[in-house]
């Protein structure tokens, strides 16, 4: 199984500045055939289901605001949330769904400091 | 808009069964793999099942092999999770999940809200 550690587990940050979380895979996710990293970031507000916010490890979601980013490749992906708004106060998961079972991080959770 | 509503939840004694049910609307249903999502209280996200447009080909997590059984009606628009042999390690809030695209190896786009199981004595 391809584990997935998400780092830190939980980080506060003034409104207004940035937030960064990192994820590792335990093996690459990088499908070589179509140049795509099969990895997902989703955000979990208090009470809701999740919503998803990145595909490909990259590619915005319908509807995400153009603070939030997706980057890496093969096994290190990051998520940025460029100036923390309020609204933001979540847990947020990364999952690889290059191989079942489909894993995902342990989940970090953004607070405002 | 997608929809997604489960039901079917509930406390449920060690060793028990409970059938979960995933009412699917506004969008093609029969075109796409479906999922099983957990969530323990308090804890992450677990990937635990998906099947095929077909219902020919399923997937499970280890900890659920040969309790769980997943199965859809595309006549109903319906994904079901059979649950035998509960243990207080399966105490989650289950949620749907439609599989983006034609395959198994695409992320989750919608999710249903959830429905929460408990097992306990």
């Amino acid at each position: 199984d391809i584990v997935v550690t998400q780092s830190p587990d939980s980080l506060a940050v003034s409104l207004g500045e940035r937030a960064t979380i990192n994820c590792k895979s335990s093996q690459s996710v990088l499908y070589s055939s179509n140049n795509k990293n099969y990895l997902a970031w989703y955000q979990q507000k208090p009470g809701q289901p999740p919503t998803l916010l990145f595909y490909w490890a990259s590619t915005r979601e319908s509807g995400v605001p153009d603070r939030f980013s997706g980057s890496g490749s093969g096994t290190d992906f990051t998520l940025t949330i460029s100036s923390l708004q309020a609204e933001d106060v979540a847990v947020y998961y990364c999952q690889q769904y290059y191989s079942t079972p489909q894993t995902f991080g342990q989940g970090t959770k953004v607070e405002i400091k | 808009e997608v929809q997604l509503v489960e039901s079917g939840g509930g406390l449920v004694q060690p060793g028990g069964s409970l059938r979960l049910s995933c009412a699917a609307s506004g969008f093609t249903f029969s075109s796409h793999w479906m999922s099983w999502v957990r969530q323990a209280p308090g804890k992450g996200l677990e990937w635990v099942s998906s099947i095929k447009q077909d219902g020919n080909e399923q997937f499970y997590v280890d900890s659920v092999k040969g309790r769980f059984t997943i199965s859809r009606d595309n006549a109903r628009n319906s994904l079901c999770l059979q649950m035998n042999s509960l243990r207080a390690e399966d105490t989650a809030v289950y949620y749907c999940g439609k599989v983006n695209e034609n395959t198994a190896y695409r992320h989750i786009d919608s999710w249903g809200r959830g429905t929460l199981v408990t097992v306990s004595s």
